[in-house]
């Protein structure tokens, strides 16, 4: 299968505890998203990569939170302290350029922060 | 901040019926806007998009109406199957292009 994989499925941890996430985008595709979605709404922007390079970060990026692509090919994200409101599902996608083209998901990451 | 307003938020339809979901944006100096499926527990998987040179896009029981002055597009399902039942999000690019706003979502319920 050549989609976008993200590692793990599912995360359970334990508040103030670190996890990371992996995503490995479409293997062609250079830019690279992750979005965060919670129950009964859609998909909100973390951040972007293009490349190695993320250029574009949104408000809810706590500092807490950090995402590398440091090949311009896999990315993770890493929430540390973690904290409950921050159970949701991580999703990672990935296009091609140009701009505002179609954007690949993956299955998700779904983190659960008791 | 863009917002999308996509409605209704739910909506059940008889087999072999039109669903039909809307959606409203603000601004964008881009011209590409996505609708994607999701069924629970997985990701969004891409649906149907338009750019909107043209005012409609159908590929095969999909359809995208979009009406540019309005800044409004909507989403036609043609003879809607109990396969279909999924949540919908509709998607507007932001103004540098390099993310989606997405709608709140509509969640489709087609009755055998």
């Amino acid at each position: 299968d050549t989609g976008v994989s993200q590692d793990p499925r599912h995360k359970i941890t334990k508040r103030g505890q670190n996890v990371t996430f992996r995503c490995d985008p479409i293997s062609e595709h250079n830019r690279l998203y992750w979005y965060r979605q919670t129950l009964g709404q859609g998909p909100e922007f973390l951040t972007y990569f293009q490349n190695e390079a993320q250029l574009e970060k949104s408000r809810l990026l706590s500092d807490r939170f950090s995402a590398e692509r440091p090949k311009g090919s896999f990315s993770t994200l890493e929430i540390q302290r973690t904290e409950q409101g921050d159970s949701a599902m991580y999703l990672c996608a990935s296009s091609l350029d140009p701009t505002a083209d179609t954007q690949y998901f993956g299955p998700g990451t779904r983190l659960t922060v008791l | 901040q863009q917002q999308v307003k996509q409605s209704p938020q739910s909506l059940i339809v008889q087999k072999g019926g039109i669903s039909i979901i809307n959606c409203a944006y603000e601004n964008t100096a881009f011209d590409y806007f996505p609708w994607y499926q999701q069924f629970p527990g997985k990701g969004p998987a891409l649906l149907i998009a338009i750019r909107p040179d043209v005012s409609e896009k159908k590929e095969g029981r999909f359809t995208i109406s979009f009406n540019k002055s309005a800044k409004q597009f909507s989403l036609h399902i043609m003879d809607s199957q109990p396969g279909d039942s999924a949540t919908y999000f509709c998607a507007a690019p932001s103004n540098t292009g390099n993310q989606f706003y997405f709608g709140t979502g509509t969640s489709l319920t087609v009755i055998p």
